[in-house]
């Protein structure tokens, strides 16, 4: 069966300290991935997909098949990092779903 | 441009009513879908639509019921609320993966409480 899981519920860091909030994946196709983030009070919203490569407010994930995971990761946390992340997967099918793990919650000390 | 737009914001059932949630997107999505978000679980697939006149079961369908009347709305049902209802109700909607953009937009979420 597909999942997703996140095994860490809260975080908690410095600011300015490394952050890497893990995510791994069970699937048997070809996975998508992606982080959403969820501010106070506000709405879901895309920080970055795999296969974009890219770094959006510092954070960067790289899908890594062998481990089946896709940890996210930011070298200098902010405190306004601070907020509820949410990796997921998307399955390449007729289903189309799309299935969240139970994210974490990121809090940044000052 | 709206995006995602859930109707009502916070509602407070009784045992037994029922009631819909209304979800909207102007952004001509094909897919939607609607999810519970609860502490501790994340967010849990309930329905889900590819289409006009096309529903689907996700996880925890049990107790809701959905409809897709019009490609930019998803309808989501209780037809007799129970206290384990009570959660946030988050619609989202993306374009198939055939489009390339496979971003998810989500409403703001829909507060319900069930006593």
């Amino acid at each position: 069966a597909q999942r997703v899981t996140q095994p860490e519920k809260l975080l908690s860091v410095f600011k300015g300290a490394p952050v890497e909030l893990k995510c791994n994946y069970s699937y048997s196709g070809s996975p998508e991935l992606f982080w959403y983030v969820q501010y106070s009070r506000q709405r879901l919203q895309l920080l970055l997909r795999h296969i974009s490569r890219e770094s959006i407010k510092g954070f960067t994930a790289d899908l890594n098949k062998g481990e089946t995971s896709f940890h996210l990761k930011k070298p200098f946390a902010q405190e306004e990092d601070s907020a509820m992340y949410y990796c997921a997967l998307s399955l390449y099918s007729s289903a189309s779903k799309i299935i969240f793990g139970s994210g974490t919650r990121l809090s940044i000390r000052p | 441009n709206a995006g995602v737009t859930q109707t009502p914001k916070f509602r407070v059932l009784k045992t037994g009513q029922s009631m819909t949630l209304l979800c909207a997107q102007d952004m001509n999505h094909e897919y939607m879908y609607w999810y519970r978000q609860d502490p501790g679980m994340g967010l849990r697939l309930i329905h889900y639509s590819v289409g006009e006149g096309t529903t689907a079961k996700g996880e925890v369908p049990d107790g809701y019921n959905v409809s897709r009347l019009k490609k930019q709305n998803f309808l989501l049902g209780l037809e007799s609320a129970a206290p384990s209802q009570t959660s946030v109700y988050f619609c989202a909607s993306r374009s198939p993966e055939r489009q390339g953009n496979t971003e998810a937009f989500f409403g703001q979420g829909t507060r319900l409480t069930v006593v």
